[in-house]
Parts: C-alpha cells; structure tokens; sequence
C-alpha cells in the first residue's frame, strides 16, 4: 500500500513568490492534516480536513495561507505571498477515522520550504 | 496553552539496554496517545499509540500511560545503533487536534 506522498520534496523561493505544496494522502483516509516545523520548534498543527472539508483550521498562521483538498482526494498548500517566517518543513498526515481510537496518522514525507 | 512536554536529550544508552523516554501533557482530557521516530532529515514514522492507561508492548516496544499523572513514556528494550534518532511525543486532545512535543534524542552507543 502506498504512504502519503508530497511534491515537491524541497522547494526555495523569493519573497513575495507563491508556493504550492501537494499532499496525496493514503488511499481511503478521508483525514487529511498539514503541519509544520519551522527550525527548532515542534510540530505544529496547521489544518484537518475531513474529506473535502476543513474540519479545523485554528492553525493556519495567516490569511497568507490557504488549503484545498478538491473531491476529498489530494491537497494543496498555496502560500502567497512568502514571506521569510514561512521557511520550514511542511508535513502532511493521513488517518482512516477521526474518532479517537482510529486515528493513527501516517506522514509523509514532507516538503522542506525555503524562503530568501 | 497546552503542551506536551519531552526533555530533549540527547539520551545515550549503551547497545543492549532498555531506553526509557518520558513525555507529559498538559490537558487531562486528552484522549489518545502517540510515539513517533524521526531520523535526521526524514519525516515521522509513527510507532507506537496508546488509548488506555497501563502498558502496551509491540516487540521491543512498550509504551506507558498513567492519564493520572498526565505521563506517557516509551521503553526500547535490547537497544540497537538503529534505533538511534528523535522520537517525538503526540497527545490528541479533547478539541481533537495533535499536539506534538519538541523530541528527544536518542543515541545508542555501540
């Protein structure tokens, strides 16, 4: 079975540039998470989605920041404009129920995003 | 704000021997449980969960959970030079969302 998959796998911009991040999550989980860790800090919980809804965004930084998982399938990290703040490792997780219980989360790989 | 809280090492443990690595938590409502390994420029694996208190064993792997105590630890029995690497921390809470300790570092010494 395949894992959860991003693109790219390292990504480096200018301010002011936009970024998109894609997240294929594990065939079947409806849960889709983004996180990031920025140098030195944990994990940081960004948004989840459920399907093709975003069931908690309270850890989107900025209006910079929008996601999108059209037809409840892959999704999208857009960020626009960068800024140097955004520099980091941006993760995503899978999960086949969020309901506690079932909702062991599966990484990817991640996309290391430099900003200068 | 609640944290989850893991001393960040690095713990060096002799090959052979058990590693005993700790975390805790501030919600006491938190629900769910988790161990992940991290090794040095890759992304976490996810290796232990537990929901319940009292112990869980997967092969070398036993994870600890006294909700009482806010307190959850995975052991690593018969350490390898493998396992060396961050293992983070994750308590899902009662608002549903993970949060994650910073990681400790684990070096097993050959």
């Amino acid at each position: 079975e395949a894992g959860v998959t991003q693109f790219p796998s390292h990504s480096v911009i200018e301010k002011g540039q936009t970024v998109t991040l894609r997240c294929d999550p594990i065939s079947g989980h409806d849960n889709l998470y983004w996180y990031r860790r920025v140098m030195g800090k944990e994990i940081k919980f960004l948004l989840h989605f459920v399907k093709e809804s975003k069931q908690d965004e309270s850890g989107m930084p900025n209006n910079r920041f929008l996601a999108e998982r059209t037809g409840g399938t892959y999704s999208t990290l857009k960020v626009q404009p960068a800024e140097l703040e955004d520099s980091g490792v941006y993760f995503c997780a899978s999960s086949q129920s969020g309901l506690a219980g079932g909702d062991e989360q599966y990484f990817g790989p991640g996309t290391r995003l430099t900003v200068t | 704000q609640k944290e989850v809280e893991q001393n960040s090492g690095p713990l060096s443990v002799p090959e052979g021997a058990i590693a005993s690595l700790n975390c805790t938590y501030s919600d006491r409502g938190s629900q769910s449980f988790f161990w992940y390994r991290q090794y040095s420029g890759k992304s976490p694996e996810l290796i232990m969960f537990i929901y319940s208190n009292g112990d869980k064993e997967d092969g070398r792997f036993t994870a600890q959970l006294n909700k009482a105590s806010q307190y959850v630890s995975l052991l690593i029995r018969d350490s390898q030079p493998s396992d060396s690497a961050t293992y983070l921390c994750a308590v899902r809470g009662r608002d549903d969302k993970i949060i994650f300790g910073k990681g400790t570092r684990l070096h097993i010494l050959p």
